[in-house]
């Protein structure tokens, strides 16, 4: 099984200041890693996929970077909607995986 | 819009069974993969299940494998995933997801929460 670990476990950001979420892989998983948010009481969301590129509709302010093991997601300027937990999940491997999760939190 | 609606949660004994359903509209569902994706109380996201858009491909999560089984009805557009030898640690919310291909989600209904207790 490729195990996803992800730090740190949770991020204390002021609104308006940026973010950086790593995930790290347990074997090489390409580039076939994607992200997603949840907010409390909802479904995750969709970020990114294929480690770089943004899913429908998500604000530019969010990127992913990486391949291989390492893997990071970037938010540029954290608004208050931003303030949730991130999961990342590979999918190159059986089973499907994702990491702990980091809770960015309002500092 | 693409919208998936969970049904039959509920709270089931120690080795009962239950089977989830996952209305699918808003989507050509019999040209797309599906999962379902757990989430226990207060933790992350655990992957549980997958069936490819025919139905004659299925993957298992190695907690649920041999206990669960996802199946799918095209022509009725609901996705099932079919639980017994229930465990107090299967507790959680069941999420039904598309597929976006490949083997990512793009879309996730509401969650159904299935509690096991006696």
């Amino acid at each position: 099984e490729t195990v996803l670990t992800q730090s740190p476990a949770t991020l204390s950001v002021s609104p308006g200041e940026g973010a950086t979420l790593s995930c790290r892989a347990s074997q090489s998983v390409s580039i076939n890693l994607a992200w997603y948010q949840q907010k409390p009481g909802q479904a995750p969301r969709l970020l990114i996929f294929g480690a770089s590129t943004r899913a429908t509709g998500i604000p530019a302010r969010f990127s992913g970077s990486g391949s291989g093991t390492d893997f990071t997601l970037t938010i540029s300027s954290l608004q208050s909607e931003d303030f949730a937990v991130y999961y990342c999940q590979q999918y190159t491997n059986w089973p499907l995986t994702f990491g702990g999760g980091t809770k960015v939190e309002i500092k | 819009q693409v919208q998936l609606v969970e049904s039959g949660g509920g709270v089931v004994q120690p080795g009962g069974s239950l089977r989830l359903s996952c209305a699918a509209s808003g989507f050509t569902f019999s040209h797309f993969d599906m999962h379902w994706v757990r989430q226990a109380p207060g933790k992350g996201l655990e992957w549980a299940a997958h069936i490819r858009y025919d139905g004659t491909t299925k993957n298992y999560g190695d907690s649920v494998k041999g206990r669960f089984t996802i199946s799918r009805d095209n022509s009725n557009k609901t996705l099932y995933l079919e639980m017994s030898g229930l465990r107090p640690e299967d507790t959680a919310v069941y999420y039904c997801a598309k597929d976006r291909s490949p083997l990512h989600l793009d879309y996730w209904g509401q969650g159904i929460l299935v509690t096991v207790s006696s």
